[in-house]
């Protein structure tokens, strides 16, 4: 089991720039989620999806960030366009269904937009 | 909806302290409940879970116990180590309020001292 992986590790960015953050689940599982960490806000719920389908997006902050996930294996989160408070760690996690299920997070990605 | 309210941080012990981190819930249903361990720079480990009334969950010296008639789930360990200093994060999941999402408390940040 390689875990949930995420891509880039750290990405630096300048302002007004397009960013494609990618994730691939544990294979099996069909729940995927997006997060957002920062030191002010702490760890937020962006967007979650069961069997690729988005169930609950409204953690996305704006128009500017929108998800997908084209198939049981991947997902993106785009940014278009990144703005400084944008900055942040970034968190894919992903999960059997059920609710005594856990949920396995990647490592993040680290997002710099200067 | 459902939530997670974590006693604030930082908490700051000596090597082999004793460590309680309170955590109390509320949900619509009937969740599972779970701790999280975040160290520096990594994404967040599943550290134990409990999904049934006066089930305790234990791993690495670490234990909570579900309490449903104090909607509870504090964590403790009897000897903590440098090694635990981390954030800890309560969490929830419940297919009522939360729709299988898992809801977080805000982290308690744990600093160990030699």
């Amino acid at each position: 089991d390689a875990g949930v992986i995420q891509s880039p590790r750290h990405e630096v960015t300048e302002m007004g720039q397009e960013v494609t953050l990618r994730c691939k689940p544990i294979s099996g599982h069909d729940y995927l989620f997006w997060y957002r960490q920062t030191m002010m806000r702490g760890l937020e719920l962006l967007i979650y999806f069961n069997n690729n389908v988005p169930i609950d997006d409204s953690g996305m902050p704006e128009d500017r960030f929108s998800a997908k996930m084209p198939n049981a294996s991947f997902s993106t989160l785009k940014i278009q366009p990144s703005e400084p408070r944008d900055s942040a760690v970034y968190f894919c996690a992903s999960s059997l269904g059920g609710i005594n299920s856990p949920l396995h997070f990647g490592n993040g990605t680290r997002l710099t937009v200067t | 909806g459902d939530s997670v309210t974590q006693m604030e941080g930082p908490v700051t012990l000596s090597e082999e302290a004793f460590l309680t981190i309170n955590c109390t819930y509320t949900a619509t249903g009937y969740p599972s409940l779970f701790w999280y361990v975040q160290y520096p720079g990594e994404g967040l480990q599943l550290l134990l879970k409990a999904t049934k009334a006066d089930d305790k969950g234990s791993n690495k010296g670490f234990e909570a116990t579900y309490r449903k008639e104090t909607t509870s789930f504090h964590l403790e360990k009897g000897s903590v180590q440098v090694s635990d200093s981390a954030v800890y994060f309560c969490a929830l999941r419940d297919y009522g309020g939360s729709q299988g999402n898992l809801i977080f408390g805000k982290g308690t940040k744990l600093s160990v001292k030699p």
